[in-house]
């Protein structure tokens, strides 16, 4: 089992909109509905932004947003703000086993 | 809201092995399913593996023959055993609640796998 595919880096000027991809396979991304989005800013732990594809949690602003197609699965972060620059990590169930994998990780820079 | 602490050693010798406890507060671990993660330096999350509160366990299989995770509901608290543990071990541990998502983590604990 491998990680998750995401582009190392991603940017965009405030106001602006950037979209992360996170690609996997039928055995994992497209195969299950149980992808989730972390956000992790420098020495600080993970914090949920998405589930189960498109669902966001209490709290979350509404500025994030998740989709999924085929075997990739999508985080669109409207209206950026300096404080969405981080590191987000999607994650998915690979079915397998129980087995559980994370992408690479992008790193969004607000420019 | 949930809290969860991680607690052990920071530092552990090549071929030693690795104990950590999580410890949740303003919760229950009943009946949750728990993860643990680790960061390497500089680098991404990995998914270690997960207990339920019953005690039913599923790990990675890169790591699966050196885990040993555990649940104690007295205590309100769940466990990881590392064993034979390399340089390569070295990186932020963090304890989390959930496995098709995580929504609440520890503060994570930096461990240094060095003689």
């Amino acid at each position: 089992q491998s990680a998750l595919t995401q582009p190392p880096s991603a940017s965009g000027s405030p106001g602006q909109s950037v979209t992360i991809s996170c690609t996997g396979t039928s055995s994992d991304v497209g195969g299950y509905n149980y992808v989730s989005w972390y956000q992790q800013h420098p020495d600080k732990a993970p914090k949920l932004m998405i589930y189960e594809v498109y669902k966001r949690p209490s709290g979350v602003p509404d500025r994030f947003s998740g989709s999924k197609s085929g075997n990739t699965a999508s985080l669109t972060v409207s209206g950026l703000q300096p404080e969405d620059e981080a590191d987000y990590y999607c994650y998915s169930y690979a079915g397998s086993n129980n087995f559980y994998a994370f992408g690479t990780g992008t790193k969004v820079t607000v420019l | 809201q949930v809290q969860l602490q991680e607690s052990g050693p920071g530092l552990v010798k090549p071929s030693e092995t690795l104990s950590l406890t999580c410890t949740v507060s303003r919760g229950s671990v009943s009946p949750y399913y728990w993860s643990w993660i680790r960061q390497p330096p500089g680098k991404g999350l990995e998914w270690i593996g997960y207990i339920y509160y019953t005690g039913t366990t599923n790990y990675n299989p890169s790591l699966k023959s050196r885990i040993t995770m555990s649940v104690d509901t007295s205590k309100n608290q769940f466990s990881l055993k590392l064993t034979s543990v390399a340089a390569a071990d070295t990186a932020v541990y963090y304890c989390g609640r959930g496995v098709t998502h995580i929504d609440y983590w520890g503060q994570g604990i930096q461990v240094t796998v060095s003689s």
